[in-house]
């Protein structure tokens, strides 16, 4: 199957600092993906759609200024946190779509910790 | 509005059979998937039913009713190792995603 890959898979920062997410698909070029966040024991609630050289598209509820989402280029697509604080402490996950069936393959994952 | 519901949690033992229901109201419908996630881990794909009817894929089928709004997971010969969080996601137009509740699924010895 397809490969994503989702960078890094844990981060701690203080309040206040910006983190960067990274995903990237391997070995197939992406136009589109999607960004998600998961709380602990719930499901994946989708945050943006990213899209290759446009801007993202964010769901209703998140803040695009805080949720900051490049895709400069068809295997990457960056989420940054900006001003992170406690509350932002999450499970963030990114996916990419490809194939017949457009199936989602997911990165690993980034479980980020604002002190 | 948009809702796919699923029982938030459930148990059975080791060697049984367990079934994990889905029922979506969803804006469109091109496809339903369900992925066994584990904790702290990315979501993996575990099945894919765009028509009604059953699809199976050794010790797991799932089943589409597109007039009901329903599917459902069925998991056979469970072993410890299925332990997860199955979810269910309903994909709209060609990429999106819409991902439901969740189940926990406990399989005891």
């Amino acid at each position: 199957g397809a490969v994503v890959s989702q960078h890094p898979s844990r981060v701690i920062c203080k309040s206040g600092t910006s983190v960067k997410i990274e995903c990237r698909s391997l070995d197939f070029q992406a136009t589109t993906m999607f960004w998600y966040r998961q709380f602990p024991k719930q499901s994946l609630m989708l945050m943006a759609t990213s899209n290759e050289g446009s801007k993202a598209t964010y769901e209703q509820g998140v803040e695009k200024d805080k949720f900051l989402i490049n895709h400069a280029s068809l295997t990457l697509s960056t989420l940054t946190v900006t001003s992170a604080h406690p509350e932002d402490s999450s499970f963030y996950i990114c996916s990419a779509p490809t194939g017949e069936r457009a199936e989602a393959f997911f990165g690993q994952g980034t479980r980020l910790t604002v002190v | 509005g948009q809702n796919i519901d699923q029982p938030t949690e459930m148990t059975a033992t080791e060697g049984a059979i367990v079934q994990i229901n889905c029922t979506y109201q969803t804006s469109g419908f091109n496809g339903l998937f369900w992925y066994q996630q584990h904790a702290g881990e990315a979501p993996t794909f575990l099945s894919y039913n765009v028509l009604d009817g059953l699809e199976e894929k050794g010790r797991f089928s799932s089943f589409l009713s597109r007039s009901k709004g329903y599917s459902y997971l069925l998991l056979k010969e469970l072993q410890m190792k299925d332990s997860a969080s199955y979810l269910c996601a309903v994909k709209e137009g060609t990429y999106k995603y819409i991902f439901g509740t969740g189940t926990r699924l406990k399989v005891l010895a």
